[in-house]
């Protein structure tokens, strides 16, 4: 069974410019959530969608969104960026069943450098 | 708000000895999950162990054990006979009615 893709690993973008990131689920998962990871603030949840809808959202300003399609594989997308979103960002699937339980199953990250 | 707290950034243990991070959290719901997870430096996050609330037992996952103490509202995490390839980050995270909680982690050395 495939684990969680995240695309791309690496990438590098200058201030204000704008990145999409990529992950898909394992399959049969229908929950993806995000999440920053820097060294000085650890990991922290940006947000969560099911079903094609966001269900949780994290303190985070505007400028980071996303999205979930039909087939479960999401998006996030930060505009705008600033030197501070700099960070390894993390995607995570899950089968929710209804109640707020079930493992976490990561990818491996992408790694923003914003120059 | 929840929070979690990690009071240990750093910890080395021996190896073959035991070792135990401690992880604390609030919140005022009376329903939730608590986990352990392992970040390997190779970065990919990995359950080491998982909690119900509603549940007294402390749950066990062979060398990887919790003492979770629902009323202090501690959880910590217990491994015994440390071996190299524990050397890892390990978050505490707390999952409620609308969120996911990461504590800052601990970064474990294995002394061989």
């Amino acid at each position: 069974k495939a684990g969680v893709t995240q695309t791309p690993r690496y990438l590098i973008k200058t201030r204000g410019q704008q990145v999409t990131l990529s992950c898909s689920p394992i399959s049969g998962h229908r929950s993806v959530s995000w999440y920053q990871q820097t060294p000085g603030q650890g990991l922290q949840f940006l947000f969560e969608y099911f079903s094609e809808t966001q269900r949780n959202k994290g303190n985070f300003p505007g400028r980071f969104s996303g999205r979930q399609f039909s087939n479960s594989r999401s998006e996030m997308n930060v505009s705008t960026l600033e030197l501070g979103d700099s960070a390894l960002y993390l995607c995570a699937s899950t089968r929710l069943t209804g109640t707020n339980t079930g493992e976490l199953f990561f990818g491996e990250g992408s790694r923003l450098t914003v120059l | 708000a929840q929070t979690v707290t990690q009071s240990q950034p750093e910890m080395s243990v021996q190896e073959a000895e035991t070792v135990t991070l401690s992880c604390t959290y609030d919140t005022s719901e009376s329903d939730y999950y608590l986990f352990w997870y392992k970040q390997p430096p190779s970065r990919q996050m990995i359950l080491v162990i998982r909690q119900e609330a509603y549940k007294q037992q402390n749950a066990t996952e062979n060398r990887f054990s919790v003492n979770f103490q629902k009323a202090a509202k501690s959880f910590s995490l217990k491994i015994s006979d440390s071996q190299l390839g524990d050397a890892a980050m390990y978050f505490c995270a707390y999952r409620g009615d609308d969120k996911i909680i990461f504590g800052k982690g601990t970064r474990l050395h294995i002394l061989p």
